[in-house]
């Protein structure tokens, strides 16, 4: 089974709207990032939440971690049309910091 | 700063040849560089680890001997694609990372097409 898988399906909002999407995991995890992906280009990290975490914010995101159900969410606020990519979270499965990768949740974002 | 580099961005070659891709740090020594490669609307996988002067450390299904990676410095990991075939065609990335931190830094990525 692949560790972080998220939500399957694809979001597609009006700018201004807030957008949420979920990842869920099966194994012990010491933290969980979130990273997003425009079409065709490298990653770039957005948060990282550690397992005692269990809410973390930067700028419009807000990341959740619930250990018990093995869940995080990420959460972007007054969405913007430059937020149109692909949003992946990825957990340390295999140590030393050999990330697993979710399949990714792509949004778009209308203006 | 903490950027990252890659080379060539896209690449297209003959079934048989080789490719070289480099990855770089530009502004950060990085202990540790990660390669992955992902294919058309999926997710990243990952291939190996390297470590500056030392063996890359292969993940499972990875065939070591197709995929040569060298970390010959401390800003440059380097991934060769040898005897390339059109089923290695993929979007291949790099990330490095510095010392003990838990982030990665992502280059660009090289599209390889193996014709």
């Amino acid at each position: 089974s692949q560790q972080g898988e998220e939500d399957p399906q694809a979001l597609s909002i009006q700018e201004g709207e807030n957008a949420t999407m979920n990842c869920s995991y099966k194994t012990s995890i010491n933290n969980l990032q979130w990273y997003r992906q425009n079409s065709g280009r490298g990653l770039v990290h957005l948060i990282l939440i550690r397992s005692n975490e269990r809410e973390k914010h930067s700028g419009r995101l807000r990341v959740t971690l619930d250990t018990s159900k093995k869940s995080s969410s990420l959460l972007i606020t007054a969405s913007r049309a430059a937020d149109t990519a692909s949003y992946f979270c990825a957990t340390d499965l295999y140590g030393n910091n050999r990330l697993a990768f979710g399949k990714g949740n792509q949004v778009v974002v209308i203006p | 700063g903490a950027v990252v580099s890659q080379h060539p961005s896209w690449v297209i070659c003959k079934s048989g040849t080789s490719v070289k891709i480099e990855c770089r740090s530009l502004d950060f020594q990085a202990t540790t560089m990660f390669w992955y490669r992902q294919f058309p609307k999926q997710s990243l996988m990952l291939m190996a680890t390297s470590n500056e002067g030392s063996k890359a450390t292969y993940e499972q299904g990875v065939e070591k001997d197709k995929f040569l990676i060298n970390h010959a410095s401390l800003t440059l990991s380097t991934l060769t694609v040898t005897s390339a075939h059109p089923e290695d065609s993929s979007f291949y990335i790099c990330s490095a990372q510095a010392g003990h931190s838990y982030e990665q830094y992502f280059g660009p990525g090289t599209r390889l097409t193996v014709t």
